[in-house]
């Protein structure tokens, strides 16, 4: 079955970098873009970026468009989400999905269980 | 770009419907999700009016115009949750996420 499983979320200081990643496994992954959303505490759902299948097309929201890098190593099913610069209100949960059939505008069944970001 | 409107709450009693609003999606396919606390957010409908296998048959969606509409039948005590629409924005390839409405099972 579909599994996503996100790491590297922690505390980090106003100004610092974090590197999340989500590994991917059940379906065929170099085949799929891939997304992260992310979620304040109490907040609701922010899309952050998206990731074609090959990596050769990348789009991010404007809120950390400049800061953050998305990524993805198909040789080792994962996808990863380079954060520099971070700020306050980035704290959040952290999550990768993939959309059905890996088409990047389609709806999403399948989430990871998110990993929490703390600035 | 995109701004979907739902409203912050909808309260409804045991085996009541609930209707959630989704404004501005000019016309758009939306997706619906369901978030219960501490948990991933779970699709419900997608593209309007679908449901993915395991969803009950009481969630329904639809859309008109600017406003899609999840319709919850026969409500329980176990939907209570964060409900929030969803739509692509192909003109700059974002995902777009209403406020997300609260369902209070009374």
């Amino acid at each position: 079955q579909v599994r996503l499983v996100e790491s590297g979320g922690g505390v980090v200081q106003p100004g610092r970098s974090l590197r999340l990643s989500c590994a991917a496994s059940g379906f065929r992954f170099s085949s799929h873009a891939i997304h992260w959303v992310r979620q304040a505490p109490g907040k609701g759902l922010e899309w952050v970026s998206v990731i074609s299948y090959d990596g050769s097309d990348k789009y991010y929201a404007d809120s950390v468009k400049g800061r953050f890098t998305i990524s993805r190593d198909n040789s080792k099913n994962t996808l990863y989400l380079q954060m520099n610069s971070l700020r306050a209100e980035d704290t959040a949960i952290y999550y990768c999905a993939s959309p059905i059939a890996g088409i990047a505008a389609a709806a999403i069944p399948y989430w990871g269980q998110g990993t929490l970001v703390t600035v | 770009s995109y701004v979907l409107t739902q409203p912050p709450s909808v309260s409804v009693a045991p085996g009541q419907t609930a209707t959630i609003p989704c404004g501005g999606n000019r016309g758009k396919s939306v997706h619906w999700y369901q978030q219960r606390p501490g948990q991933a957010p779970v699709l419900v409908v997608f593209d309007d009016i679908d449901r993915p296998s395991g969803i009950p048959e009481r969630f329904s969606g639809s859309n008109s115009g600017n406003t899609a509409t999840l319709t919850i039948s026969r409500v329980e005590a176990g939907d209570e949750a964060d409900y929030y629409c969803q739509v692509w924005d192909s003109s700059s390839d974002h995902w777009v996420f209403g406020g997300g409405t609260k369902l209070a099972v009374l």
